[in-house]
């Protein structure tokens, strides 16, 4: 039981150049979630996938696009890389049940520090 | 978004217990109180959440303000491995987002 995956873990990019980071989970999780953190911050939402087929963006989605391509992996793509993307990106997933005492627990990958010149 | 505030850092003596405040004026009636931990070099994790009553897990103790617009998670017995940033979130009832702010960073001290 790997829980979240996120490949690859380090990257390196010219401005301009193009990239999907992967992320996967094992859980059976109907949400999946990718987050940012820059040096020094918390985590920012960046788009979430609330079950499968449904995307929508978060606190910080420009420059960025997403595809939910099935129910166990959830894809982040930069178009065309820009230094102030250069950050550590964090995958998450969670079960989503609502109701009274409803945990949403997201469990989180160990992220990918991508680094754009 | 209801939005959190929490102290830059906070340091504590190894073994002792420690309270870390977090206020969040605007919550709404229906929001959830969520804690979680950063460790270095790490994603988050999961360590305690509540919406109005105090609770206790194996990890830590949760205080929740009567009126709701403050909480206070507390680790009864630091140690070296509770060295890390940690997160107060608010989460709407019917939502899953978090939105995260700057944490508190806690230092242990041997």
């Amino acid at each position: 039981n790997a829980g979240v995956t996120q490949t690859p873990k380090f990257q390196v990019l010219k401005t301009g150049q193009s990239m999907t980071l992967q992320c996967a989970q094992d859980m059976n999780h109907n949400s999946m979630y990718w987050y940012r953190q820059d040096p020094g911050m918390g985590l920012r939402l960046i788009y979430y996938s609330a079950s499968e087929g449904t995307t929508d963006k978060g606190e910080v989605p420009n420059g960025y696009n997403v595809s939910r391509l099935n129910k166990r992996e959830f894809s982040l793509r930069l178009e065309s890389a820009a230094p102030s993307q250069t950050s550590v990106y964090f995958c998450a997933s969670s079960e989503s049940v609502y109701g009274q005492g409803a945990n949403n627990e997201q469990f989180f990958g160990p992220g990918t520090r991508l680094t754009v010149l | 978004d209801a939005k959190t505030t929490q102290p830059n850092s906070m340091e504590s003596n190894e073994e002792e217990p420690v309270h870390l405040p977090c206020n969040h004026s605007t919550i709404s009636g229906t929001d959830y109180i969520h804690w979680y931990r950063q460790l270095p070099s790490q994603g988050p994790e999961y360590v305690i959440h509540g919406l109005t009553s105090n609770v206790n897990n194996r990890m830590a103790s949760l205080a929740i303000a009567e009126d709701r617009k403050s909480s206070t998670l507390i680790l009864h017995r630091a140690t070296l491995r509770d060295a890390a940033v940690y997160y107060c979130i608010l989460r709407a009832y019917t939502g899953n987002q978090f939105y995260f702010g700057t944490g508190t960073s806690l230092t242990v001290i041997p």
